[in-house]
């Protein structure tokens, strides 16, 4: 099967505190890609992030930084400092190839809900 | 904003009727995505659409359409609706097709069938 686990579906922290989203793929594909997308109250999906399957790295990005492990299949997300304006559904996604064309496949999404 | 527009914003409708939700992808993006966010299904790929040619389908029913026109904007029609079509649909774009593209979404749709 091909598909994306987000086993928190809700989390609450306080400003300020530093929270880990969990992101679990499963996949066939040797190469893929793996995706965070953000949607705030408004509703919008706004993109964040695409990480390939060849390169490790971790990604910082200002509070934002991405851990990704090949052995472990995961691709998780820490917002440091957190702040209200991060309070958003979150979705890891796998891109994946189809015969002709691609698609997303998305987790079910964690709901982060940040109290000042 | 992305740059993917999508009208109309809202749709309130009834059961078995008919209904077109439109989207104008990214300037200069050939590829043009869609999908359905609902409660009980998550988001879900719809539909996928290259310079014109339907390229990949997803579970879309067999009561929803799709098309992309020569202009690059797309049509998404459904057609004798029913309750559980109630949802947030998306159309999202990317440069060209191929998994490693980001793909960006519009507002979205939020049909609603009463």
């Amino acid at each position: 099967a091909q598909k994306v686990t987000q086993a928190q579906t809700e989390i609450s922290v306080v400003e300020k505190e530093d929270v880990t989203l969990d992101c679990v793929y499963e996949t066939r594909d040797t190469t893929y890609y793996l995706f965070w997308y953000k949607q705030p109250p408004s509703g919008e999906l706004v993109f964040l992030i695409r990480r390939n399957s060849f390169d490790e790295q971790n990604e910082i990005s200002g509070r934002y930084s991405w851990n990704f492990q090949k052995s472990t299949s995961s691709f998780n997300f820490t917002i440091t400092a957190s702040q209200v304006v991060d309070s958003a559904v979150y979705f890891c996604a796998l891109s994946l190839d189809m015969e002709y064309g691609n698609k997303l496949v998305f987790g079910a999404g964690t709901i982060l809900r940040v109290k000042s | 904003d992305s740059g993917v527009t999508q009208t109309p914003k809202h749709l309130i409708t009834a059961t078995g009727q008919r209904v077109t939700l439109r989207c104008s992808p990214r300037s200069g993006d050939l590829s043009v995505y869609w999908y359905q966010q609902s409660l009980d299904q998550g988001l879900q790929f719809l539909i996928q659409y290259y310079n014109g040619e339907e390229r990949a389908k997803g579970n879309i029913l067999e009561r929803f359409s799709a098309q992309q026109f020569p202009d690059l904007h797309s049509e998404l029609n459904l057609s004798s609706l029913e309750l559980g079509d109630s949802a947030l649909y998306f159309c999202a774009s990317s440069v060209v097709q191929g998994p490693h593209n980001e793909q960006f979404f519009g507002p979205g749709t939020r049909l609603t069938v009463l």
